[in-house]
């Protein structure tokens, strides 16, 4: 299995008030990613990063902000969570080369409740 | 944008043969996934079809056709354990690194 941990696991809090997520991988792939999951949708990706200092919006990116000052460290930062922010949150690595496809390798996810 | 379907929930019976369907509609394709994903667990890569055909792995296979948009993932021999979703995921475009999910197949086996 592939060396990611998400922390933290579990996190309630209070609208308005700013949250930050961390994915840990120690797998030296260059490519990190945050989604997050609903039920009804699905996991939909919020950013993603191809490299340091790299990072990129997906398609949910509005209320999120993502910094990576290291390979192995993918903060997710809420800025102001809001109720609709309550989710599971799924950090991801993954690497391209001739030896793989590039298949994502899940963290175990942080589950996050705004009240 | 992409566009990706899947059943939403299935059903099968213990021992039994299931076929899980996904269809895609893109404006490239540069391979196409299958995560396994249990209840309050992470997904788990199953397998991946770039090119046309039939790709076995065990008692799990996936078929690709990119003329007709369409995979499925086929599960044989089923058991208890193989209860979870089941996620299609696709990458368009040459270059693209980057999946898109569809929102997953609840697959129930009974007994």
């Amino acid at each position: 299995d592939a060396g990611i941990t998400q922390s933290p696991r579990h996190k309630v809090t209070e609208t308005g008030t700013p949250v930050t997520l961390r994915c840990h991988q120690t797998e030296n792939h260059r490519y990190m990613y945050w989604y997050r999951q609903d039920p009804g949708h699905g996991l939909r990706l919020i950013h993603y990063s191809y490299g340091v200092k790299d990072t990129d919006k997906g398609e949910v990116s509005d209320g999120y902000s993502v910094s990576r000052s290291k390979t192995e460290d993918f903060l997710l930062t809420l800025e102001s969570a809001t109720s609709s922010q309550t989710s599971v949150y799924f950090c991801a690595i993954s690497e391209l080369g001739t030896a793989n496809t590039g298949e994502l390798f899940f963290g175990e996810g942080s589950r996050l409740t705004v009240l | 944008g992409q566009n990706i379907d899947q059943p939403t929930e299935m059903t099968a019976t213990e021992g039994a043969i299931v076929q899980i369907n996904c269809t895609y509609q893109t404006s490239g394709f540069n391979g196409l996934f299958w995560y396994q994903q249990h209840a309050g667990e992470a997904p788990t890569f199953l397998s991946y079809n770039v090119l046309d055909g039939l790709e076995e792995k065990g008692r799990f296979s996936s078929f690709l056709s990119r003329s007709k948009g369409y995979s499925y993932l086929l599960l044989k021999e089923l058991q208890m354990k193989d209860s979870a979703s089941y996620l299609c995921a696709v990458r368009d475009g040459p270059g693209s690194y980057i999946p898109t999910f569809g929102r997953g197949t609840s697959l129930i086996v009974h007994p």
